[in-house]
């Protein structure tokens, strides 16, 4: 089963302290992973996806097959950072995403 | 802005009533999926389609369906309302082809507040 895990509902850090959220999938094949980003119930906001390796607002996620892992981090948080984090995963290209629970990000100045 | 279009942005109605949600996806977007954003249940996917039909159907209710014009626009309609329904919907677009490298881009927009009292 298509499954995506985000074992942390808030997460609480100073300014300037390094991130990083947690997303543990489950998919049989090869999936695209995502990260999404909500600021205060808008609109979900595409922030990474594996298969493009890029890094957007200084954050990054790195696929770990073997750990089945796609975890998201950020050397230096900064307080506009606060936000709603979604991992989401794709089973194919054209296919629909399933979503983590979510994690709230809360950066305290 | 994300391209995608949704009507009305806020809906108040009473339990029993009927609603139609509108989605208007990407300017050549062939896929147009709903979601449902609700506090204890968090994003669930209702149902996809592509270029006007049914491509996958996720935890969508009895009382719900949806549909895709030929302009490809979509509506979700809600019908014998409960005060569970109350939540957020999101209606999102891609492409729907196949793309290599670009990973196909699933785009939301900006959501739709659906209040049953």
């Amino acid at each position: 089963a298509q499954r995506v895990t985000q074992p942390e509902k808030l997460l609480s850090v100073f300014k300037g302290a390094p991130v990083e959220l947690k997303c543990n999938y489950s998919y049989s094949g090869s999936p695209e992973l995502f990260w999404y980003v909500q600021y205060s119930r808008q609109r979900l906001q595409l922030l990474l996806r594996h298969i493009s390796r890029e890094s957007i607002k200084g954050f990054t996620a790195d696929l770990n097959k073997g750990e089945t892992s796609f975890h998201l981090k950020k050397p230096f948080a900064q307080e506009e950072d606060s936000a709603m984090y979604y991992c989401a995963l794709r089973g194919g290209s054209q296919g629909n995403l399933i979503f983590g629970k979510g994690t709230k990000l809360s950066v305290k100045p | 802005d994300s391209g995608v279009t949704q009507t009305p942005k806020h809906l108040i109605t009473a339990t029993g009533q009927r609603v139609t949600l509108r989605c208007s996806p990407r300017s050549g977007d062939l896929s147009v999926y709903w979601y449902q954003q609700s506090l204890d249940q968090g994003l669930q996917f209702l149902i996809q389609y592509y270029n006007g039909e049914e491509r996958a159907k996720g935890n969508i209710l009895e009382r719900f369906s949806a549909q895709q014009f030929p302009d490809l626009h979509s509506e979700l309609n809600l019908s014998s309302l409960e005060l569970g329904d109350s939540a957020l919907y999101f209606c999102a677009s891609s492409s729907g082809r196949v793309l290599k490298y670009s990973g196909n881009t699933i785009y939301f927009g900006e959501g739709s507040w659906l209040t049953v009292v």
